[in-house]
């Protein structure tokens, strides 16, 4: 069973573009999380998305959006970079939403570079 | 805000130590997750613990849930250079929909 894929691997863009960020959860999960970490921050939880609607939403500027596909796929977008958007982004998938019980399995993430 | 805090932020051991992870909260959690990231990869999944006073092991370690579900500690013994990494906790709470995670310990193994 393939895990989680997240495409690309790596990327560098300059400030004012904009990015998005692919997201392939495992076979049979419909919600799928994202998080970006920073050195300084840690893990931060972006926003989550379960059967194409977004759940939840973590404090992040409204340039930080996300979408998710019939097929479970999702995508998220940051609009207007800035040097600070520079992080990890990471994506986790679940077969439900986030519980108790519920086991998140992480793709590698996108590493994201600003200049 | 439910904040994790974790200590200590760095610890490096030489190989057959034991060492002790904490994972601190004034939040009551539904229940609490332990990751290990290893550079250039997302966390992995150790173990779940949702029970108050819970205790889990696998293999060399050690985890136990906290009878408050506030905090966690994990333990390992005679800890091994395959340890080395970064162990992240994450208190999940039901209602919030959402993780959330410590700032992790970054455990260093020497040989």
């Amino acid at each position: 069973k393939a895990g989680v894929t997240q495409t690309p691997r790596y990327l560098i863009k300059t400030r004012g573009q904009q990015v998005t960020l692919s997201c392939s959860p495992i076979s049979g999960h419909r919600s799928v999380s994202w998080y970006q970490q920073t050195p300084g921050q840690g893990l931060q939880f972006l926003f989550e998305y379960f059967s194409e609607t977004q759940r939840n939403k973590g404090n992040f500027p409204g340039r930080f959006s996300g979408r998710q596909f019939s097929n479970s796929r999702s995508e998220m977008n940051v609009s207007t970079l800035e040097l600070g958007d520079s992080a990890l982004y990471l994506c986790a998938s679940s077969v439900q939403p986030t519980g108790a019980n519920e086991k998140l399995f992480f793709g590698s993430g996108t590493q994201l570079s600003v200049l | 805000t439910q904040l994790l805090e974790q200590s200590p932020q760095f610890l490096s051991i030489q190989e057959g130590e034991n060492l002790t992870v904490y994972c601190n909260s004034s939040s009551v959690f539904s229940s609490l997750q332990w990751y290990r990231q290893e550079p250039g990869e997302g966390p992995v999944l150790l173990v779940t613990v949702v029970t108050g006073g819970e205790v889990k092991k696998l293999k060399r370690l050690t985890f136990q849930f906290g009878d408050a579900r506030k905090d966690s500690s994990l333990h390992i013994t005679a800890a091994q250079p395959g340890d080395t990494g970064l162990y992240l906790c994450a208190g999940v709470h039901t209602n919030a929909g959402k993780s959330t995670f410590g700032d992790g310990t970054t455990l260093t193994v020497k040989p």
